[in-house]
């Protein structure tokens, strides 16, 4: 099983700010399988990126995602109020075995 | 745009079983099953294929967790049986847009589960 690790735990920012996400597997993961969401409290997740870096519908361009390999990132350009939550990334490996990191939680400074 | 409206939570005794219900409205290619516990992270369960009927289900799980469909209401079904305290969570029903797009673009509101000893 692939085993995905999300620093940091938390994130303290301010709104304006640049947010840097990171999502980390234990073994090289196919790029297109790599997503990531937003979940706020008491809601569904909200799907932002998937296939690593595109944009899903409605998701506003200071999100972006970007990595290869084992390595994968999710920036938020300059945070709004509403951007602050839990974020995990997603991934989909061998033995039709879908795994989620266990998620970075950012939160206001 | 889909649509996927779930049943409300469920309290059980441990070695019960529970059914919960994931009504799609619009068409997805895949419907997946995902759970959350209390303060945690995700955890994959498995997936139906509302139109073919056709399943799979992650290793933990199999022997007793069942999906089923409808196809006349558009529901899936999933049945996890032999409850234990530690399947207290809240479990969604999401949706995969295309053949091995291997993301999930829309969520249900998530149903409670709530397992005691």
């Amino acid at each position: 099983e692939i085993v995905l690790t999300q620093s940091p735990g938390t994130l303290s920012l301010s709104p304006g700010e640049r947010a840097t996400l990171s999502c980390r597997a234990s073994q090289t993961v196919t790029t297109r399988s790599v997503a990531w969401y937003q979940q706020k409290p008491g809601q569904a997740p909200r799907l932002l990126i998937y296939a690593a870096s595109r944009r899903a519908t409605g998701i506003p361009d200071r999100f972006s995602g970007s990595g290869s390999g084992t390595d994968f990132t999710l920036t938020i350009s300059r945070l709004e109020p509403e951007d602050f939550a839990v974020y995990y990334c997603q991934q989909f490996g061998m033995s039709s075995k879908y795994t989620f990191g266990q998620g970075t939680k950012l939160e206001i400074k | 745009q889909v649509q996927l409206m779930q049943s409300g939570a469920e309290v059980k005794k441990a070695g019960a079983s529970v059914r919960l219900s994931c009504k799609i409205f619009g068409s997805t290619f895949n419907l997946h099953w995902v759970r959350q516990a209390p303060g945690q992270g995700f955890e994959w369960l498995g997936i139906i294929n509302p139109s073919g009927g056709g399943t799979i289900y992650a290793q933990k799980f199999q022997g007793r967790f069942t999906l089923t469909r409808d196809t006349s209401t558009s529901t899936v079904y999933m049945e996890l049986s032999s409850l234990r305290p530690e399947d207290t969570a809240k479990y969604y029903c999401t949706s995969e847009p295309a053949h091995e797009s291997w993301y999930f673009d829309y969520w249900g509101q998530g149903t409670l589960v709530t397992v005691s000893s």
